[in-house]
């Protein structure tokens, strides 16, 4: 079972519209959670970058909250655009002694038409 | 100032044969990561270099896989042996290091064993 989990898998929305990406983990102790853009064809491009103490964290049209006593976080895309289509990953950063390492969720696909 | 690049972008191989993927990160960046993602799949982590540190290579799936660093700069990604399940995207990110350091990720090789 993987430790990060996002939902859901893909997603279609008209342009314009709103929408929001879920991700669950199970890592403990965490240290930073982390949202990340993959275009197609492209590496992934960071989007924000959360400690346990964030609640909220805002990048443009993409605002990210995160819960850590429910360990869970958000992605909400408002006003989207056709460039937003792309997938959108999760990431946890594990914190358990020197076994640091970043856990990845398999990432939402999103596909904004117009 | 540029980013991270790789080399080559897509390479075609037989199985059995020996591939070599390059990687030239940031300048001034003291960590570099090697990730494999196979079509439809999550980021899956293979080795870690940090500074003059032993590499992390806890994510090399065989023996079949090594890679090297140079000092802070380039990086090679050495597969012998091809087997189509190695046919995947191989993306190589730097970053400053440390645990809140955003990792900037190259473009990636498409590497197709047949």
């Amino acid at each position: 079972k993987n430790q990060v989990e996002q939902s859901p898998q893909s997603l279609i929305i008209l342009e314009g519209k709103n929408c929001t990406l879920q991700c669950n983990y199970t890592v403990s102790p965490f240290s930073n959670l982390r949202w990340y853009k993959q275009d197609t064809g492209r590496g992934p491009v960071s989007l924000t970058i959360m400690t346990f103490s964030e609640n909220t964290k805002s990048n443009g049209r993409y605002t990210a909250t995160l819960d850590a006593d429910t360990k869970q976080s958000s992605l909400h895309i408002t006003a989207s655009q056709l460039s937003d289509s792309a997938s959108y990953i999760c990431v946890v950063r594990d914190n358990a002694g020197n076994n640091r390492k970043l856990i990845w969720g398999l990432g939402t696909s999103l596909a904004v038409n117009p | 100032g540029a980013g991270v690049s790789q080399s080559p972008s897509n390479k075609v191989t037989e199985k059995g044969k020996d591939v070599e993927l390059r990687c030239d990160p940031i300048s001034g960046h003291t960590a570099l990561y090697w990730y494999r993602q196979r079509l439809g799949q999550g980021l899956e982590f293979l080795i870690y270099f940090q500074g003059n540190s032993a590499p992390d290579k806890s994510g090399l799936p065989s023996d079949r896989f090594s890679a090297e660093r140079t000092g802070e700069s380039v990086s090679t990604l050495t597969i012998q042996r091809t087997q189509q399940e190695d046919s995947a995207v191989y993306l190589c990110a730097s970053s400053l290091g440390g645990t809140f350091s955003e990792q900037y990720f190259g473009p990636g090789t498409r590497l197709t064993v047949t």
